[in-house]
């Protein structure tokens, strides 16, 4: 079957610190997503791309870069984390660009210490 | 700026009733609307859709209505079941915007056997 894998599950990292958490999907989409959730917040858009070479800025993209070089990964960058940055980060890609359901993986839950 | 909000942080019902999730949105541009389910420490599951030319959309025990003129869809789980218990989103995208969605916070559904 067909899925989203986020790794890691988990990661504790440290002001000032780069992070990567990388997302591999198996959906062959060329739409994918990066959301944070957070108390209070929902679900916020961080990042998207369209395809190959394509990524653009969400609700809330400031400290946070990606970058798509093939169409089954969109690793997401925090340049230098923060402890705003705590928080459980969601990967998710959809077929097509209108109308179409959010397939999401499992997160990964990042502590900014 | 909350364009999706899930008013009711939490709900109980027993097993068997009918449980039911609101959501208001305040972009009159939304044209399609999800409903997802969480369980912890797992990605968000798409369970139903709805678009804008209709009112409602029926999957199993699922039942979606949506209300354009007040800005209001809900989620009808009939009958309910324990497995039910999860945390409920509802999110929404606008016409030409490549399926970016804005989430509600959430409405944590408690099915008491």
């Amino acid at each position: 079957d067909a899925e989203i894998t986020q790794s890691p599950r988990h990661k504790i990292t440290e002001t000032g610190r780069q992070v990567t958490l990388a997302c591999h999907q198996t959906w062959n989409h060329n739409n994918m997503f990066w959301y944070r959730q957070d108390l209070g917040h929902g679900l916020r858009l961080i990042h998207y791309s369209y395809g190959v070479q394509d990524t653009n800025k969400g609700e809330v993209s400031d400290g946070y870069s990606v970058s798509r070089s093939n169409t089954e990964d969109l690793p997401l960058t925090l340049e230098s984390a923060a402890s705003s940055q705590t928080s459980v980060y969601f990967c998710a890609s959809s077929e097509r660009l209108t109308n179409s359901p959010l397939h999401f993986g499992n997160g990964t839950r990042l502590t900014v210490t | 700026d909350q364009q999706v909000k899930q008013n009711s942080p939490s709900l109980s019902v027993q097993e068997g009733r009918i449980s039911i999730l609101n959501c208001d949105y305040t972009n009159s541009m939304f044209d399609y609307f999800l409903w997802y389910k969480k369980y912890p420490a797992e990605g968000p599951t798409f369970l139903i859709s709805i678009s804008s030319i209709k009112d409602k959309n029926e999957d199993g025990r699922f039942t979606v209505f949506l209300n354009k003129s007040a800005k209001h869809l809900s989620l009808h789980i009939v009958p309910s079941q324990p497995g039910d218990s999860a945390v409920y989103f509802c999110a929404a995208s606008r016409v030409n915007t490549g399926n970016q969605f804005y989430f509600g916070t959430g409405t944590s559904l408690t099915v008491i056997p």
